[in-house]
Formats: C-alpha cells, structure tokens, sequence
C-alpha cells in the first residue's frame, strides 16, 4: 500500500534562518507531488507541484522553494525565513494529472519566531 | 478561474442528526468536485469526488454528495452524525483538462461540531 511521510511534525525557527522540509512516498511510482500551506482560519494554498523528477511548477510568488531529487522524494526550502511563512505545511501526492490529491502527509506546522 | 464557497465556517448538528455542509463552486468548464476531511493536527482525508459520472457520489463514513449543475453545488451530507464526524471539512475544484498536475482550488473549510 500508498504511504507518505512528512517531517518534522512540528519546527520553531528564528526569523532569516533557512528551511528544510522532506516528504516521501512509497509504494508507487512516479506520482504527482504537492506542497499545500494552510494558514489559520483559511483554506490550502498550492504552492508547488511536480508531475516528475527536477520538474517544479510554482503558483505564487514567494520566499520559497521546491525540489524534487527523486522520483519519490519532494523537498520544500528557503533561505530566509519570513514570520509571514507561518503556516501548516502539507505534501500531498496524486497518482494521475486528473484526480486531484488523493493522499496528504500529516502536516509540518512551522513557527517563525 | 475556478473558486469554491462554503457556506458557514461552523456548523454544529446533534448526534444522529443530519449533516449538511454547503459548497458552490465557479468555473468556467465542467469541474471535477472534492470534499476532504481534516482532523487536528493532521492532513487531509480524501472523502468523495465527482469526475462526471454519476451526480450522487459516495464516500467512506456514511458522507454522500450531489452534484447539481444548474445550482453549481456539490453540498455534503450524512443522514445521522456520529461524535467522530467533528472535523473540518473541505470542498476544492479542479480543471479537469490534463497535461498537468491537477490543481486543486480549496474552500476555506468548514468547521463541524457535533453535539450530545
């Protein structure tokens, strides 16, 4: 069976300091890759998505950055932390280009101080 | 561009009562329909979607929906809630064109509490 993971579950940092969050997936190959924030009280922002390796489409303008090194591996970064970059951060991974994500991690939620 | 509205951010129903979570939607081609399920502090649960077959899709946990083109809605519901329903809930568009990624646009959700 399909699984993905996220990590860490929860991360406190300062202000300019850079970012690193990894999510996986096993048991299937090639899948669409999704980074989703949710701030409080609103609904989920796509970030970005990847239908492939190295291939990383952006939707909004930001102090962010993905990438995916492996077909099942997707990486979100920054160099500079923003408080603005508060939020709960979700992967999620679809099988086709057609059904939308079907399979969410359990969160990342991130704390700028 | 597509969007979606959910009507009522907090909805609270007694236990065994009917659920009814409202979602319109915008969009410029037939859409594909979904509801998630998010519990606290985790990710979302794909509950049901609608990809243009039958208007009336089922889900896991009793939820059900029905596609209503000429009222451009996709409301959910459950005949009887259960204490374990109390969760947020999501309804989210798509452009079912391929080539791409799907991407989703998400209602800003809706809180459900259920009562004793």
């Amino acid at each position: 069976s399909q699984t993905i993971h996220q990590w860490p579950a929860t991360l406190v940092q300062p202000v300019g300091s850079p970012l690193s969050l990894e999510c996986t997936v096993e048991g299937t190959s090639n899948p669409n890759l999704y980074w989703y924030r949710q701030a409080a009280g609103r609904g989920l922002q796509l970030l970005f998505y990847s239908v492939g390796i190295g291939q990383i489409s952006s939707e909004v303008p930001q102090n962010l950055s993905a990438s995916r090194p492996q077909d099942r591996q997707f990486i979100l970064s920054s160099k500079k932390l923003l408080l603005s970059d508060s939020g709960f951060y979700l992967c999620a991974w679809s099988a086709d280009s057609y059904s939308g994500p079907q399979h969410f991690g359990d969160g990342t939620r991130l704390s700028i101080l | 561009a597509q969007s979606v509205t959910q009507l009522g951010s907090h909805v609270s129903v007694s236990e065994g009562a009917l659920v009814l979570l409202r979602c319109n939607y915008s969009s410029s081609v037939p859409p594909y329909l979904f509801w998630y399920v998010q519990y606290p502090n985790q990710g979302l649960q794909l509950l049901l979607k609608y990809t243009s077959a039958a208007t009336l899709v089922k889900g896991i946990n009793g939820f059900e929906a029905e596609f209503k083109k000429s009222e451009t809605s996709f409301h959910l519901t459950k005949p009887s809630a259960h204490m374990s329903d109390a969760a947020e809930y999501f309804c989210a568009v798509s452009d079912p064109g391929g080539g791409t990624a799907s991407k989703l646009t998400f209602g800003t959700g809706t809180r459900l509490q259920v009562t004793l």
